[in-house]
C-alpha cells in the first residue's frame, strides 16, 4: 500500500535556529500534500495544503513566513520552521494523496515529526 | 466552519465492546473516516464510510452513520489491549479538495 515517510522523527533544536522536516511518498506520486500540527492530547490542525509545483495554501492564522513549505517534486515536500521558538514545539504530521496504484484517492499519513525547541 | 466533536476518554475492559461516538456539523460531508493514533506515531486509517451508507462492517470494526443526526460511531468488538490508542473521526466535505476536518480525538484505554 501507499507509504509516506517523514524525517526526522524527532528533532531538538535551540531557539532561533531553523529546522527542516521532510515528507516523502515512497511508492506513489503525491500531487497534494498536507501539513498538520498537533499539540499534546489535541486534534490535528491543518496548517497548509501544497500542490506540486505551486505555492502552498496556508490556513488562516498560520504564518507563511514562519512555516515555509516547498513541494518541488512529486515525491517530496518539506516544511521549514524558521527561527524556531519554544512555542513552535509540537508534533508535525504530513499526509499525501496522489496518483499511482498505491496512492490514488487514498490519503496516507506520515508517522509524524516531533519538534522540541529549547 | 465545520466542527467535529468527540468524547475525550473511554475506558473498557479487555474483551468488551467499545463504542466511540462522533458528531459533526457539515451536512455536505461526503466521506467520514476513523483513524487510530498510537503514542508518538502518525495516523492509521482504520475505516471509512460514504455518506449514503448507514453501516459498514470490517472484521471487528462496525461503523454506524446517522446522517439525519450527523452522528457517527465506531464499534470495536472484543477490544484488546493493543486497541488502546487515540481515535479520531474526520469528515470530508464537498469543498476544499481532499481536506479533512478532524474531531478532537477519543483516548481509548483497555484494561485487563
Amino acid at each position: 500500500g501507499a507509504v509516506v515517510s517523514q524525517h526526522p522523527s524527532w528533532v531538538i533544536c535551540k531557539s532561533g535556529t531553523s529546522v527542516k522536516i521532510e515528507c516523502r511518498s515512497l511508492d506513489f506520486q503525491a500531487t497534494t500534500m498536507f501539513w498538520y500540527r498537533q499539540f499534546p492530547k489535541q486534534s490535528l490542525m491543518l496548517m497548509a495544503t501544497s500542490n506540486e509545483g505551486s505555492k502552498a495554501t496556508y490556513e488562516q492564522g498560520v504564518e507563511k513566513d514562519k512555516f515555509l513549505i516547498n513541494h518541488a517534486s512529486l515525491t517530496l515536500s518539506t516544511l521549514t520552521v524558521t527561527s524556531a521558538h519554544p512555542e513552535d514545539s509540537s508534533f508535525y504530521i504530513c499526509s499525501a494523496i496522489g496518483v499511482g496504484t498505491s496512492g490514488a484517492n487514498v490519503l496516507t499519513f506520515g508517522a509524524g515529526s516531533r519538534l522540541t525547541v529549547l | 466552519g465545520e466542527d467535529v466533536e468527540q468524547s475525550l476518554f473511554l475506558s473498557v475492559r479487555e474483551g468488551d465492546s467499545s463504542v466511540i461516538n462522533c458528531t459533526y456539523t457539515d451536512s455536505s460531508s461526503t466521506y467520514l473516516y476513523w483513524y487510530k493514533q498510537e503514542p508518538g506515531a502518525g495516523l492509521q486509517l482504520l475505516t471509512y464510510i460514504f455518506s449514503n451508507m448507514d453501516m459498514k462492517q470490517d472484521q471487528r470494526l462496525t461503523v454506524l452513520l446517522n446522517k439525519k443526526d450527523k452522528h457517527l460511531s465506531l464499534r470495536i468488538a472484543d477490544t484488546q489491549t493493543g486497541d488502546s490508542a487515540i481515535y479520531f473521526c474526520a469528515e470530508r466535505g464537498t469543498g476544499g479538495g481532499n481536506k479533512l476536518t478532524f474531531g478532537t480525538g477519543t483516548q481509548l484505554k483497555v484494561e485487563l
